[in-house]
């Protein structure tokens, strides 16, 4: 079974970037994930699907600040110029036959 | 543009029903899976039910597995969870959310707001 695991917390200051880290199971190197961002109070949106290689596409009208990078086993979100908004849960995703997993998230506060 | 919006949570005691629906429009109902994801108070997201494009597949983790059943009308362009036999621990806020169509990948592009329900006695 595919497990994602995510720090529960991160901070960074006003402008800064900040990197967050889904790592993946060992077994499972080159699975693709999706993140996704959660406001407080609403419902999650999806930024983007990374693939193991880096590559990404993300989702409709996600600013260029997000980007997304691999390496081994950890899929990586870069969020770039922080803003007050951008202060948020972020969750990774991944699936596989049947199956549809989350990571536990990482809550991002924004100094 | 894509909307999704479901309805039907509420409050019912443990070992009730509740039925949820999600309303979806801006896209070509049949073309796309449509899955329920769950959030309790202060927790992560937890993915409950999926359903194939045109309603012939479902899959269900084994939390929820022979309580929860997911449905979908094509002529609605509606998509359903009959949760049967709740428990205190399903308390949470149920989001629809619906599966890209690209080939190849399996994640969810395009989500709700969601519908809070609550089992307490």
């Amino acid at each position: 079974q595919v497990v994602l695991t995510q720090s529960p917390s991160a901070s960074a200051s006003l402008g800064a970037s900040v990197k967050l880290t889904c790592s993946l199971s060992s077994e499972h190197s080159t699975y693709a994930i999706a993140w996704h961002q959660q406001q407080p109070e609403k419902g999650p949106r999806f930024l983007m699907r990374l693939d193991s290689d880096g590559r990404h596409t993300k989702g409709d009208g996600v600013s260029d600040r997000f980007s997304g990078s691999s390496s081994g086993t950890e899929r990586y979100l870069t969020i770039s110029s922080l803003q007050s908004d951008d202060e948020a849960d972020y969750y990774c995703q991944t699936w596989a036959t049947g199956v549809w997993v989350f990571g536990g998230g990482t809550k991002l506060t924004v100094l | 543009q894509v909307h999704l919006v479901e309805s039907g949570g509420g409050v019912v005691q443990p070992g009730g029903s509740l039925r949820l629906s999600c309303a979806a429009s801006g896209f070509t109902f049949t073309t796309y899976a449509l899955h329920w994801v769950r959030q309790a108070p202060g927790k992560g997201l937890e993915w409950v039910a999926y359903i194939s494009n045109d309603g012939t597949n479902t899959y269900y983790p084994d939390s929820v597995k022979g309580r929860f059943t997911i449905s979908r009308d094509k002529s609605k362009s509606t998509v359903f969870l009959q949760m049967d036999s709740l428990r205190t621990e399903d308390t949470a806020t149920y989001y629809c959310a619906r599966e890209t169509d690209n080939s190849g990948y399996f994640h969810f592009d395009y989500w709700g707001q969601g519908t809070p329900a609550t089992v307490s006695s």
